[in-house]
């Protein structure tokens, strides 16, 4: 079945470190987005990208980096400059277009050690 | 500038009862209108969708929603709940950049 698999489910990081959140897709979607979600906040645009080796800066871009290397991936790093990493992350892919749903995945849970 | 205004940040129903989630949105052109539902601890699964035609919309469980251009609105609803629709609803808009615009939710509790 085609789908968005995001992982690790659960994620721990220490102070000063950098950690990687994974994120494929084999739906064949061009766009992919990144999401951070806080209680009573909603859902909260880090970054997207809509082609291979592009990517745009969302609403709280800061502390967060991407790349998208291949169609079916595009990790999110969460840095050390982030000094509120702690949340709900969430994956998404769509095909390129305004009309078009975003599909996500099950969403990766950081925490601070 | 896009938005989204969900008013009701929780409701509570009792099983059986009909539901209506409200949601505003803001958005210059045709808005492309969703509703997706979250479970705890999982990512969000597409209700719904509005494009254009008919504005009263079927989706997925029974659910249903009804644009209203002159309201400015797409409210969800569900003629009869049950106890597995108890979970966070979001709404959301999108824009021709490919952007969603997502409401900050309503968490749903249903009652026996």
């Amino acid at each position: 079945d085609g789908g968005i698999t995001q992982s690790p489910k659960y994620l721990f990081r220490k102070e000063g470190q950098n950690v990687t959140l994974s994120c494929e897709q084999n739906l064949n979607h061009d766009a992919m987005y990144w999401y951070r979600q806080d209680p009573g906040q909603g859902l909260r645009l880090i970054y997207y990208s809509q082609i291979v080796n592009d990517f745009q800066k969302g609403d709280i871009a800061e502390g967060y980096s991407v790349s998208r290397e291949k169609k079916e991936s595009f990790p999110l790093t969460v840095t050390s400059a982030q000094k509120n990493p702690t949340a709900f992350y969430l994956c998404a892919s769509s095909m390129v277009g305004g009309r078009q749903p975003q599909h996500f995945g099950d969403g990766t849970r950081l925490s601070i050690l | 500038a896009q938005s989204v205004t969900q008013p009701d940040i929780h409701i509570t129903v009792s099983e059986g009862a009909s539901l209506e989630l409200r949601c505003n949105y803001s958005y210059g052109a045709t808005p492309y209108l969703f509703w997706y539902v979250q479970s705890p601890g999982q990512g969000l699964q597409l209700l719904l969708k509005y494009f254009s035609g008919d504005t009263l919309v079927q989706g997925i469980k029974g659910f249903e929603a009804e644009f209203k251009r002159s309201q400015s609105s797409f409210n969800l609803r569900k003629p009869s709940v049950h106890w597995s629709d108890a979970a966070e609803y979001f709404c959301a808009v999108g824009s021709s950049g490919n952007q969603f615009y997502f409401g900050t939710g309503t968490s749903l509790t249903v009652i026996p």
